[in-house]
């Protein structure tokens, strides 16, 4: 089955800098990567997604890139401000099947 | 708009108990799932519905069982509860299955003692 790596498990950056976390798949038939932030006590939320079929999506101060070869994606958050900080997960899945997240990363943008 | 909603909130049982926990997706979406979020990691799939039909499970105990209604909302039932089963409970709620975009309700605090 699916296995999705995320590295780093917590990042600290100063707020304006930018913040990048990645992840790998396993399952070269997974073609729907979403990215969640979850803030504390509440459910996660999707703030972008990207499909195979694109190498790259950009919504604001937010990007994804996907490396199909590689089995590689990342989430990019440009300009960081304070309430970026919150426990960010990818996900990847197949059509049909079930999203299997990530362990997630711990962002800490200090002011 | 209303989002997903999950009830109850929080919850407290005790070893060996049975629970019921209840979702309603945003209006439209016929695709519910459930996961379970243990403390400091990522969500873990338990099962999908789509259109009242079972579409996927994940490696959960049989204690786990779900059910979907005509109006698409849905339960996760689990029987004979453990402690290690004290989790947050995620409903998820999608229009279609696998790759559609799929919000989650804020879950349910489940904590067994």
């Amino acid at each position: 089955g699916e296995n999705v790596e995320q590295h780093p498990s917590t990042l600290s950056v100063q707020e304006g800098d930018s913040a990048v976390i990645k992840c790998t798949y396993s399952d070269s038939a997974s073609n729907y990567f979403p990215w969640y932030k979850q803030e504390l006590g509440k459910g996660p939320q999707l703030i972008i997604d990207i499909r195979s079929n694109v190498g790259e999506k950009k919504d604001q101060r937010i990007a994804v890139t996907l490396n199909k070869t590689a089995k590689h994606f990342s989430l990019h958050i440009t300009e960081t401000q304070p309430e970026d900080s919150a426990v960010y997960f990818c996900a990847a899945s197949n059509y049909g099947q079930n999203f299997v997240f990530g362990p997630g990363t711990r962002l800490s943008v200090l002011p | 708009d209303a989002g997903v909603t999950q009830s109850p909130t929080h919850l407290i049982k005790t070893r060996g108990q049975h629970v019921t926990l209840r979702c309603s997706p945003i209006s439209g979406h016929k695709s519910v799932s459930w996961y379970q979020q243990v403390l400091g990691q990522g969500p873990q799939f338990i099962f999908q519905y789509y259109e009242k039909e079972e579409r996927g499970r994940g490696n959960f105990p049989d204690r786990f069982s779900a059910r979907q209604f005509p109006n698409y909302s849905s339960e996760l039932n689990v029987n004979a509860l453990l402690l290690g089963d004290s989790a947050l409970y995620l409903c998820a709620s999608s229009f279609g299955t696998g790759g559609a975009e799929a919000f989650f309700g804020q879950g349910t605090r489940l904590t067994v003692v």
